[in-house]
């Protein structure tokens, strides 16, 4: 397809459930991010790839979170033993070049739908 | 840290223009501003942005003071569909290495009829 394409669409998880989140960014795309966005908040950094290389995982909240890319194209976000402050959309975005030679030329990034994930 | 502050909500009447005001007094020398909106149910899509220059593109004009602490989005003529959170965001490069949008919780436009 053109877009990002990001499923499940939803999910429900029972606390201490384990669940995995897939993201099929642009065709070509280098960069892929993942983004949580808590309701009614602005969505927050979690990790960056560039190609297969998780080159930046700063923003995952603990060591239950964990991101792959193991191609360079689809990336799944894992996180395992879900809490209830882990429910949040997670938004995946891709982009055509690399974050760290953007420059000024505009490369914004293309974001999916989300998933929205729901621990109860 | 979110580096921009913007109004929680506004109004606009539809075919009239919608001047969404942003701060980022904290924005350094080398950072863009760019702008993007969320739809209810949708991931957010790119509007325009810019480092020190207006900028105008088919979607929306932004302006950008001269001491570039504070932006305004103008949607020229805005319609019913372009009700959604619009937000405001400073590209900082981290210490990593890496451009990341810093976003802050952004503003809800309601184009009313």
């Amino acid at each position: 397809g053109a877009g990002v394409s990001q499923s499940p669409r939803y999910k429900v998880a029972k606390r201490g459930q384990d669940v995995a989140l897939r993201c099929d960014p642009i065709s070509g795309h280098v960069s892929l991010f993942w983004y949580q966005q808590a309701l009614g908040q602005g969505p927050e950094f979690l990790t960056y790839f560039q190609n297969e290389a998780q080159l930046d995982k700063s923003g995952l909240p603990s060591d239950r979170f964990f991101a792959e890319r193991p191609e360079g194209s689809v990336s799944t976000l894992k996180i395992q033993r879900t809490q209830q402050e882990d429910s949040a959309v997670y938004l995946c975005a891709s982009s055509l070049v690399t974050a760290a030679g953007q420059g000024g030329t505009n490369y914004g990034y293309t974001f999916g739908s989300g998933t929205r994930l729901t621990v109860v | 840290d979110a580096k921009t502050t913007q109004p929680p909500s506004m109004d606009c009447a539809e075919g009239r223009a919608a001047n969404l005001p942003c701060n980022h007094s904290t924005i350094s020398g080398n950072e863009y501003v760019y702008w993007y909106r969320q739809i209810h149910s949708q991931g957010p899509q790119y509007i325009i942005h810019g480092l020190k220059n207006n900028e105008t593109n088919e979607m929306a004009s932004l302006i950008i003071t001269e001491d570039r602490k504070s932006s305004t989005l103008i949607l020229p003529h805005a319609t019913l569909r372009d009700t959604a959170v619009y937000y405001c965001i400073v590209r900082v490069l981290d210490t990593s290495g890496t451009y990341k949008y810093i976003f802050g919780t952004g503003t809800r436009l309601k184009v009313l009829a």
